[in-house]
This record gives C-alpha cells, structure tokens and sequence, in this order.
C-alpha cells in the first residue's frame, strides 16, 4: 500500500497569511505515461464530508477559491493557502488514486491564530 | 445536480451485520465509479472499496476483505455497502462518493455520511 504523510499534524495562521500543508507519498504517484500526478486535496469540515479542491495534483475543482493551490510531483506535494480567511478553517486530506487501496494523508487541521 | 443520498444511522451489535445504501441522482449512474469511505469519530479518512457501477467490478482493501461486498441496483441508481462480523471499531460515518470518471479518478462527490454504531 501506498503511505501517505502530512505534514503539519496541526497549523494556526493569522488571517489573511499564508498556510501551507505537506504530504508525502511512500512511492511515486506520477504516471509516466500521461504526465499526471495522482494526488487530491480535500477539505472537510466539521459535520460535514469532504470537499474536493485540487486534482491531478494542481487542477482546481470548479467553483473553488483561487487562493487554494497545489502543487508538486511524483513523492512531494503542497497545498497552499494564499490568505487564510475565516471560512478555511477545516481538516485537509491527500490523496492518493495511483493504486489501490486510495490512501488517504493524515490530515491537516488548520486554525486561525 | 449531482446528488448522492445515504440511508439513516444503524445501531447494531457485535457480530451482526450492516447494508448502506447511497441513491444517485442527476447523472448517469453506470458512467462513474462509487467508492466507500470510512472515518471513525475524531479520525481520519479510510478508503474501503469501490464497484465500477456500468461492470458491477469491484476493488477492495486488502483490511476489509472478506468482511464488505459493494453492489449496485441500475434499476434504482443505488450502490450498496454491506459490512459483516461488525466489532466496536467499525463505529464510523460511512461515506458514498462518485469519482471524477474512470476509476483512478478523484473523489468530486459525496453522499452525507451514514453513521453506523456498533455497540453491546
């Protein structure tokens, strides 16, 4: 199985600053053939299920913000929140859907100071 | 609009078994994958399987094997997870959700959750 890690455990950041998340794969998750990265970024809420952000690494899902980015290949991934606001206070997963079982990160629990 | 609907919250005993089912609406059913997902309160997330809806094939997590069977009803655009020998520690929300298409696809929608308690 493919291990996935977060990193912070936790972060608390001050409105308007920046917030960035880490994961790391245990095995690469780019696929040669097509050039994608098989990574997702989801933010859940609490009460609610999780929300997709990012695909293929680096896609925004329609309708999200434009100050959630990701980024990163094959092992190393980031997800990056260019100015926190009040709303983006939720775990945040990885995911990886190069193999099966689709393994999820850790999470990320992510607070404002 | 893309919708997946769960069934209610179950209460159930050790040993005993648990069928969710998630009902589909306003896309083709046969055209996405369904997989099943796990979080145990306070925890993480857990994939446990998914059924490609249009082949009825299923993937499994090798934790869960033998004890979940994902199906699914065309007729009724439901998939189904049954989860059997039920221990304390499969207290948990389970989560329907629809890939993107294909498979190895992300996870773009999500049922509300069924929270199943497994208690004496």
């Amino acid at each position: 199985d493919i291990v996935m890690t977060q990193s912070p455990d936790s972060l608390a950041v001050s409105l308007g600053e920046r917030a960035t998340i880490n994961c790391k794969s245990s095995q690469s998750v780019l696929y040669n053939s097509n050039n994608k990265n098989y990574l997702g970024w989801y933010q859940q809420k609490p009460g609610q299920p999780p929300k997709v952000l990012i695909y293929w690494a680096s896609t925004r899902e329609s309708g999200v913000p434009d100050r959630f980015s990701g980024s990163g290949s094959g092992t190393d991934f980031t997800l990056t929140i260019s100015s926190l606001q009040a709303e983006d206070v939720a775990v945040y997963y990885c995911q990886q859907y190069y193999s099966s079982p689709f393994t999820f990160g850790g999470g990320t629990k992510v607070e404002i100071k | 609009q893309v919708q997946l609907v769960q069934s209610g919250a179950e209460v159930k005993q050790p040993g005993a078994s648990v069928k969710v089912s998630c009902k589909a609406s306003g896309y083709t059913f046969t055209g996405y994958y369904i997989h099943w997902v796990r979080q145990a309160p306070g925890q993480g997330l857990e994939w446990m399987g998914w059924i490609n809806v249009n082949s009825g094939g299923t993937t499994y997590a090798q934790k869960f094997q033998g004890r979940v069977t994902v199906t699914r009803d065309t007729s009724i655009n439901t998939a189904y997870m049954e989860l059997t020998w039920l221990r304390s520690d499969d207290t948990a929300i389970y989560y329907c959700a629809r890939d993107q298409g294909g498979g190895y696809t992300a996870l773009n929608h999500w049922g509300q959750g069924t929270l199943v308690t497994v208690s004496s």
